[in-house]
């Protein structure tokens, strides 16, 4: 059974560029979830995607924005880079279930450095 | 909003020394309780979790037991190893349409110190 990959490991990106991080799901899940995880503070949630559509969304500005596929990977874009935005990306995926009470597997992350 | 708050680290312990990480957390209804570990470079691994109030989870050595009368899921472990150093998340689970979103705690780093 393969776990949850993300690419690319790292990434170097300048102020006002675009970046686009992908992530695919273990298998049988459905659900893909993205969090950003600042140096030295928790993850927070940036949007969870089911069915190919956004199924709720954290406090993050719309220059963040996602994609997930009908194999069920996804991606996570954001525009417009800040320096705020360096942080280690992390996706998780799960399988929806009633009550919603599905366990998340974490990828290892993808650690983005804005310049 | 819901929220979790973590004693703030470094933790530094000698080998078989006993653990306590403390967790608090602020939430409407009866979410679920969850333990993360992160060890260095690597993603998030679930250690330990709890459904409902009184529920104990454990692994490895670890235990947190959901008191909802203190709103509290503190983690344990009796004797504590060198390949325990890690950062360790308490979080969340609310309810989202149809999935769920964590929220997390800062992080408390441990290390054990042989």
């Amino acid at each position: 059974e393969t776990g949850v990959t993300q690419s690319p490991t790292h990434l170097i990106k300048t102020r006002g560029q675009q970046v686009t991080l992908r992530c695919s799901s273990q298998s049988g899940h459905n659900t893909v979830s993205w969090y950003q995880q600042a140096l030295g503070q928790g993850p927070q949630f940036i949007f969870q995607y089911y069915r190919e559509e956004e199924n709720g969304r954290g406090n993050f500005p719309p220059r963040f924005s996602g994609l997930q596929f009908p194999n069920y990977s996804s991606e996570l874009n954001v525009n417009a880079l800040e320096l705020d935005d360096s942080a280690l990306y992390l996706c998780a995926s799960s399988r929806a279930a009633s009550g919603g009470r599905s366990e998340q597997f974490f990828g290892p992350g993808t650690r983005l450095t804005v310049l | 909003g819901n929220s979790v708050t973590q004693m703030e680290g470094p933790v530094t312990l000698s080998e078989e020394a006993f653990l306590t990480i403390n967790c608090t957390y602020t939430a409407t209804g009866y979410p679920s309780l969850f333990w993360y570990v992160q060890y260095p470079g690597e993603g998030l691994q679930l250690l330990l979790k709890a459904t409902k109030a009184d529920d104990k989870g454990s692994n490895k050595g670890f235990e947190a037991t959901y008191r909802k009368e203190t709103t509290s899921f503190h983690l344990e472990k009796g004797s504590v190893q060198v390949s325990d150093s890690a950062v360790y998340f308490c979080a969340l689970s609310d309810l989202i349409n149809a999935g769920n979103m964590l929220t997390f705690g800062g992080g408390t780093r441990l290390m054990v110190k042989p």
